[in-house]
């Protein structure tokens, strides 16, 4: 199995930071990832696929780079409804696997 | 309005079998490849399988350590997407989401439903 592993696993922030987010794989995935982030009590929600594909909707202020097995998620300017848990997922080869979440929190 | 909707999920003793749905609006259905995807109590997302559709022959994956006690089907008829669980444990406490895989391989997760919960205890 892939295994990804995120980080940090925690980050504090404040509003208007910029904030980076690094999700690495055990062997290379391409850019067969996906971001999603998933706020308290809700489903998670798809925010960029193959590795930079802003999915409709999603702001700009959130952009994702990377191939192989070093991907990142950067949040521009952070905004108050952006403190929430992210994770990536790597669909290269099955099964499917997720790294185990990076929680943003307000500083 | 494009929305999963999953039902089913209880509290149910270790051992026991659990059926869960989700039934799936405002989109054809028939098209997409489906995933059932669960989140233990304060834990991260784990993948549980998936299925393609009719063109592909409704194959499924599924995560190893599940693979022999859980299924997943569909009836396109219905719009409807089943997980099947059997032999339950109490480390399949969890809340369970469906997905639909969005357009174009590999399939990322693009619409979700709000999970059904379940509970495996004495």
């Amino acid at each position: 199995d892939i295994q990804l592993t995120q980080s940090p696993s925690f980050l504090s922030a404040s509003e208007g930071d910029r904030v980076s987010i690094t999700c690495r794989a055990s062997q290379g995935i391409s850019s067969y990832l996906g971001w999603y982030q998933q706020k308290p009590g809700k489903a998670p929600k798809l925010l960029i696929s193959a590795a930079s594909t802003l999915q409709s909707g999603v702001p700009s202020r959130f952009s994702g780079s990377g191939s192989r097995t070093e991907f990142t998620l950067i949040i521009s300017s952070l905004q108050p409804e952006d403190f929430a848990t992210y994770y990536c997922q790597q669909l290269s080869s099955y099964p499917i696997t997720f790294g185990q979440g990076t929680r943003l929190e307000i500083k | 309005e494009v929305q999963l909707v999953e039902s089913g999920g209880d509290l149910v003793q270790p051992g026991g079998s659990l059926r869960l749905s989700c039934v799936a609006s405002g989109f054809t259905f028939s098209d997409h490849y489906m995933d059932w995807v669960r989140q233990a109590p304060g834990k991260g997302l784990e993948w549980v399988g998936r299925i393609r559709n009719k063109g592909n022959s409704y194959t499924t994956e599924y995560a190893a350590s599940l693979k022999n006690r859980f299924t997943i089907s569909r009836d396109d008829s219905k719009n409807s997407l089943f997980l099947q669980m059997n032999s339950l444990t109490t480390e399949d406490t969890a809340v369970y989401y469906c997905a639909r895989g969005l357009f174009g391989e590999p399939r990322y997760m693009d619409v979700w439903g709000k999970g059904t919960a379940v509970t495996v205890s004495s």
